[in-house]
C-alpha cells in the first residue's frame, strides 16, 4: 500500500527566511508526487507535482520541491517565506495504477507552516 | 469555470438521520472522490469513480454510499449519520485516471452530527 509521511506537525519560520516541508513516501515502481496548500476554511489548492525528469519541481507562488528517489523524499522549500505563506500544506503520492483499477491519491496528514515578521 | 462545487458548506444533523452531500464538477474530468479530513490525520478517501457507473470504495467508506451516474455528478450519501462521521468533507476531481494529473477540490463541507 502506498503512504505518506510529513514528519512535522508544525514547521515555524521568519519571514524572509528560507523554509522547508518535509514529505517522504512509498509507493511500488515511480510515484507521482504533489504538494497542496490548504488556507483556513478553504478547499485544497494545488502547488506543484512531480512527474517525471528534473528532480527539481518548479510551482506557484515561488514554491519548488526536490524529488530524491534514493530517500524516497519530495520536500518542498521556498527561498524566503512570506508571512502571507502561512497555511496546511500536504503531501500526496499516487502510483500506477493496475489493470482494471484506478489510480489513488494518498495524502499525508498536513504541516502547518508559521511564518511570522 | 466553476470547477468543483459542493453544496451545502454547513450542515448539522442529528444522530440517525440522513442526508445527501452534492458534489458537481464541469471540467469533463472522469476521476471523482470523497475525503474526509480530521484533525491529525489528513485527508482519507471514502469513495471514488473513474467514469459514469463506476464507482469503488476507498480507505474509510463505511457510513457511505455513492453512486455516479452523469460524469458531472458525484454525491454522497450518509444513510444514518453518526457522531463519528463529524468532519469536514472534500470532493475532488482530477483528468484521468492514469495519475500524472492535480486534482482539483471543492471548497468542502462542514458536517457536525449531535
Amino acid at each position: 500500500a502506498q503512504s505518506v509521511a510529513q514528519p512535522e506537525d508544525q514547521v515555524n519560520v521568519a519571514e524572509g527566511n528560507p523554509l522547508t516541508v518535509k514529505c517522504t513516501y512509498s509507493v511500488s515502481g515511480n510515484p507521482y508526487l504533489f504538494w497542496y496548500v490548504q488556507y483556513p476554511n478553504r478547499g485544497l489548492q494545488f502547488l506543484l507535482k512531480y512527474i517525471t525528469g528534473d528532480n527539481l519541481v518548479k510551482g506557484s507562488y515561488g514554491f519548488e520541491a526536490e524529488f530524491n528517489k534514493s530517500q524516497t523524499s519530495f520536500h518542498l522549500k521556498k527561498p524566503s517565506a512570506l508571512v502571507s505563506d502561512s497555511a496546511l500544506y500536504f503531501c500526496a503520492v499516487r502510483g500506477l495504477p493496475h489493470a482494471g483499477t484506478a489510480s489513488k491519491l494518498t495524502f499525508g496528514t498536513g504541516t502547518r507552516l508559521q511564518v511570522t515578521l | 469555470n466553476a470547477g468543483v462545487t459542493q453544496t451545502p458548506k454547513f450542515q448539522v444533523l442529528k444522530t440517525g438521520q440522513s442526508m445527501t452531500l452534492q458534489c458537481a464538477q464541469d471540467m469533463n474530468h472522469e476521476y471523482m472522490s470523497w475525503y474526509r479530513q480530521d484533525p491529525g490525520m489528513g485527508l482519507r478517501l471514502i469513495h471514488y469513480s473513474v467514469g459514469a457507473g463506476i464507482t469503488d470504495q476507498g480507505e474509510v467508506p463505511n457510513g457511505y454510499n455513492v453512486s455516479r451516474s452523469t460524469t458531472e455528478d458525484f454525491p454522497l450519501r450518509l444513510l444514518s449519520a453518526a457522531p463519528s462521521q463529524t468532519s469536514v468533507y472534500f470532493c475532488a476531481s482530477s483528468r484521468a485516471r492514469g495519475g500524472n494529473t492535480e486534482a482539483f477540490f471543492g471548497q468542502g463541507t462542514r458536517l457536525t452530527v449531535v
